[in-house]
């Protein structure tokens, strides 16, 4: 089925270990992103890609990286992980102008 | 304070009731989010709005830029309606999300 695929779905990860949760549409949206839910905060933007080449920062940026080499995958990367990243994220894609958005099945990650 | 207030947290409501979610935002915006999050964790888009109304089935979702106000409603509620509605707001390229009401509907 056409959409956003997201994984992996659960991953558990000791203090300073590094991963990638990896994103991938097929919708050729310009426009992709990458949030995180956690209790009584609701969701925040954490990094966002208008197109291949371009990405920025949303609201809670730091500890994470991007990047957007292909208009299909947007990889967030943990280089060092801390249990403040311990969280439920998501990655959604949507094209400008539609602004229906598409969200990933999420990642539930806890950092021990 | 939030940029985007959502009321209320939580609502329960019966069977065919009419329901009525709020949200309010404090910032210019470009455009509103309607989401649903499923209880198994799943987010659905429900409606963009960046004017007027908008109505697919029994949901409706209406805009004053204004006032900065948003209303989400459902007519004919169903228990297959519980669940999560989270209103977000997109400037520029950022997005500000409210806490999300809690809907619960009986049968």
């Amino acid at each position: 089925n056409a959409g956003v695929t997201q994984t992996p779905k659960f991953q558990v990860l000791k203090t300073g270990q590094s991963m990638t949760l990896q994103c991938a549409q097929d919708m050729n949206h310009e426009y992709m992103s990458w949030y995180r839910q956690d209790p009584g905060m609701g969701l925040r933007l954490i990094h966002y890609s208008v197109g291949a080449g371009i990405t920025d920062q949303g609201e809670v940026p730091n500890g994470y990286n991007v990047s957007r080499s292909t208009t299909e995958d947007f990889p967030l990367r943990l280089l060092s992980a801390a249990p403040s990243q311990t969280s439920v994220y998501f990655c959604a894609s949507s094209q400008p102008g539609t602004g229906v958005a598409f969200f990933g099945q999420g990642t539930r990650l806890t950092v021990v | 304070k939030n940029e985007v207030e959502q009321s209320p947290q939580n609502l329960t409501a019966q069977e065919g009731e009419f329901i009525t979610i709020n949200c309010s935002y404090s910032v210019g915006i470009s455009a509103l989010h309607w989401l649903q999050q499923h209880p198994g964790g799943g987010i659905v888009s429900l409606f963009m709005l960046s004017s007027g109304k908008k109505k697919h089935g029994r949901l409706i979702a209406t805009i004053n830029i204004q006032e900065k106000h948003s209303s989400l409603h459902i007519t004919a509620s169903h228990p297959r309606d519980s669940a999560v509605y989270i209103c977000a707001v997109r400037y520029n390229n950022d997005m500000r999300f409210g806490a999300g009401t809690r809907l619960t509907v009986k049968p």
